[in-house]
């Protein structure tokens, strides 16, 4: 397997623009979870899904990001707004239901926000 | 409660002595303790993990050490390498909180030669 494959790597936009980071995790995991990581900050969790399904978005910084897993394969994280705090690294994670401690990270997209 | 604590933020070692980070958590339903590896540039991975029934996992070089009374836990990396640099994460899960992980704040470890 490939791993969990995040696009795009590197994202640079204006403030107000829309951004839609992209995830595909590994094959035949049952969770998906997408963090945010800054140096003040540290690694938050944003959202994770079980089976496609949101279980917890508590994490998600307001309504300007959204988020969804159409299938098992795919997840997309948005972001529109975006404002220049919301620069940081966005990693995608997945893992299996019986070693949901063990994630397996995404390489992360870097976006930074002008 | 749902916190974990982690400490030192950073931490230099001379090659070939002992790195200990220390962390601690309030939650007695976290049932899985794991830590992950960070290298610049790159997303975590998980380098070793515990159950709180067990008292010391060793791996190589690495070794946890867990007190389940002190609700504290720590790893060791015993002849720590160059190699060994990078930022380190505790974390807990849990199954009754729907197996989120909860990451503390990482120790950036450097190992000088």
């Amino acid at each position: 397997d490939a791993g969990v494959i995040q696009s795009p790597r590197h994202e640079v936009t204006e403030m107000g623009q829309e951004v839609t980071l992209r995830c595909k995790p590994i094959s035949g995991h049952d969770y998906l979870f997408w963090y945010r990581q800054t140096m003040m900050r540290g690694l938050e969790l944003l959202i994770y899904f079980n089976n496609n399904v949101p279980i917890d978005d508590s994490g998600m910084p307001e309504d300007r990001f959204s988020a969804k897993m159409p299938n098992a394969s795919f997840s997309t994280l948005k972001i529109q707004p975006s404002e220049p705090r919301d620069s940081a690294v966005y990693f995608c994670a997945s893992s299996l239901l019986r070693l949901s401690y063990e994630q397996y990270f995404g390489p992360g997209t870097r976006l930074t926000v002008t | 409660q749902q916190q974990v604590k982690q400490s030192p933020q950073s931490l230099i070692v001379q090659k070939g002595g002992i790195s200990i980070i220390n962390c601690a958590y309030e939650n007695t339903a976290f049932d899985y303790f794991p830590w992950y590896q960070q290298f610049p540039g790159k997303g975590p991975a998980l380098l070793i993990a515990i159950r709180p029934d067990v008292s010391e996992k060793k791996e190589g070089r690495f070794t946890i050490s867990f007190n389940k009374s002190a609700k504290q836990f720590s790893l060791h990396i015993m002849d720590s390498q160059p190699g060994d640099s990078a930022t380190y994460f505790c974390a807990a899960s849990s199954k009754t909180s729907y197996d989120k992980v909860i990451f503390g704040p990482g120790t950036s470890l450097s190992v000088i030669p």
